[in-house]
């Protein structure tokens, strides 16, 4: 399967744990985006990379998230002393040029 | 600030009939606009983008019109399927290498 895979599917944490996930991206895309989707929203931008620079981060990600690509293929988001207002999807996505191609998706559910 | 509004929250219709679902959009003027299925649990999947000198866009059995006027972008199904449940996504280019999604229309075709 040569699309956007990510790691793990489900994730169940503890208040105040730290997680982190992994994206591998489509190998010949330069971008790598991530998004958190809670339900009955659309997805909403986090940060993006473009190689292994990260170009932009969302206000929503607080001091306590952190993105990393550092070769420019895969990458990995850490959240720091989860929240359960963490709770949600969080969606991985990679582009060449304007269209994005997603991942499955990484489950969080803070307890 | 730009907003983007898709016209209502879930729509039934009946198998065989024409799905016209709606994106709105304010504050803004994208060069182009997208059209992503989500299924439960899982990524959304790219379905079609219509550039802004663009008035329309088909393949198989969807079109997308884009009316820069009006700031609107019709997506339509055509002798709809009950497979073709889902949500259904709207999402503008924010000419910075982001995109930005509207909350979905969950589209349910009565058999």
């Amino acid at each position: 399967d040569t699309g956007v895979s990510q790691n793990p599917r489900h994730k169940i944490t503890k208040r105040g744990q730290n997680v982190t996930f992994r994206c591998d991206p489509i190998s010949e895309h330069n971008r790598l985006y991530w998004y958190r989707q809670t339900l009955g929203q659309g997805p909403e931008f986090l940060t993006y990379f473009q190689n292994e620079a990260q170009l932009e981060k969302s206000r929503l990600l607080s001091d306590r998230f952190s993105a990393e690509r550092p070769k420019g293929s895969f990458s990995t988001l850490e959240i720091q002393r989860t929240e359960q207002g963490d709770s949600a999807m969080y969606l991985c996505a990679s582009s060449q040029l304007d269209t994005q191609y997603f991942g499955p998706g990484t489950r969080l559910t803070v307890l | 600030s730009q907003k983007i509004e898709q016209n209502s929250e879930a729509l039934n219709i009946q198998e065989g009939k024409t799905a016209t679902l709606t994106c709105n959009y304010t504050n803004y003027s994208p060069a182009y606009l997208q059209w992503y299925r989500q299924d439960p649990g899982r990524g959304p999947v790219f379905l079609l983008l219509i550039r802004e000198n663009e008035k329309e866009k088909r393949k198989e059995r969807l079109k997308v019109t884009f009316d820069t006027t009006l700031k609107q972008s019709l997506f339509h199904i055509t002798a709809s399927q009950p497979a073709d449940s889902a949500t259904y996504l709207c999402a503008l280019d924010s000419r910075d290498d982001k995109i930005i999604f509207g909350k979905g229309t969950r589209l349910h075709i009565l058999p």
